[in-house]
């Protein structure tokens, strides 16, 4: 069965600093691939998504990802972190083992920036 | 503007009483979903359909029901089967398989 992992449930980082986020899944088959952000009591925002263009994606407020096939990864970046970044953050996947239909969401993680 | 409401936004139940979950979307999309989250667990998929008068069991879906009447509404029941029932729920909307969901302010659900 098709699954993500995000290592790491919390992460911490000084303001200005560069966020890493790592997700990486397991598939033979590239999948769809989702970067979410969910503040405290609210939904899920999408921040970015690679559907088979080009691996480098560009999400909303900063952040990117890259998709890597050998390495089964799609981390999330952003160069400088800003303090409305904390947040938690979720990697999903879709795509044929897992059927169209369905998403399946890491764990996620939660983002802390430190002034 | 486009989006999905769900309502209430805070909900009690007591014990034995079956609670409903409103979740509306104006996107026309086809597919919808609906996602249980625990703190630390990420989210957990209770049920999910892709038309009308037609729904699937996700991985919880014991202790829950949906209905999918009309394509722009997909209440979620709670019943009293549920046992551990507090927990945030959200709704989430999709049209295609290679497109992103979007999901609702979600529900957050406690015990009396």
């Amino acid at each position: 069965a098709q699954s993500v992992t995000q290592l790491g449930s919390h992460v911490s980082v000084s303001e200005g600093a560069l966020v890493l986020l790592r997700c990486n899944y397991s598939s033979s088959v590239p999948p769809y691939l989702f970067w979410y952000v969910q503040y405290p009591n609210q939904g899920l925002q999408l921040l970015l998504k690679y559907t088979s263009a080009a691996t480098l994606v560009k999400g909303i407020n900063g952040f990117e990802a890259e998709f890597k096939k050998s390495e089964t990864s799609f981390h999330l970046t952003k160069p400088s972190a800003h303090m409305s970044d904390a947040a938690e953050y979720f990697c999903a996947v879709s795509g044929v083992e897992t059927s169209y239909d369905k998403v399946i969401f890491g764990p996620g993680t939660s983002l802390s920036v430190i002034p | 503007d486009g989006g999905i409401t769900q309502s209430p936004k805070y909900l009690f139940r007591k014990e034995g009483q079956n609670v409903t979950l409103s979740c509306e979307q104006n996107l026309n999309h086809d597919a919808m979903y609906w996602y249980r989250q625990d703190p630390g667990q990420g989210l957990r998929l209770i049920y999910y359909s892709q038309i009308v008068n037609d729904f699937q069991k996700g991985d919880i879906a014991e202790g829950y029901s949906v209905s999918r009447e009309k394509k722009e509404s997909f209440p979620l029941t709670v019943t009293s089967a549920q046992k551990n029932p507090t927990a945030f729920y959200l709704c989430a909307s999709r049209d295609r398989e290679n497109q992103p969901q979007h999901f609702g302010d979600g529900t957050r659900l406690s015990i009396l």
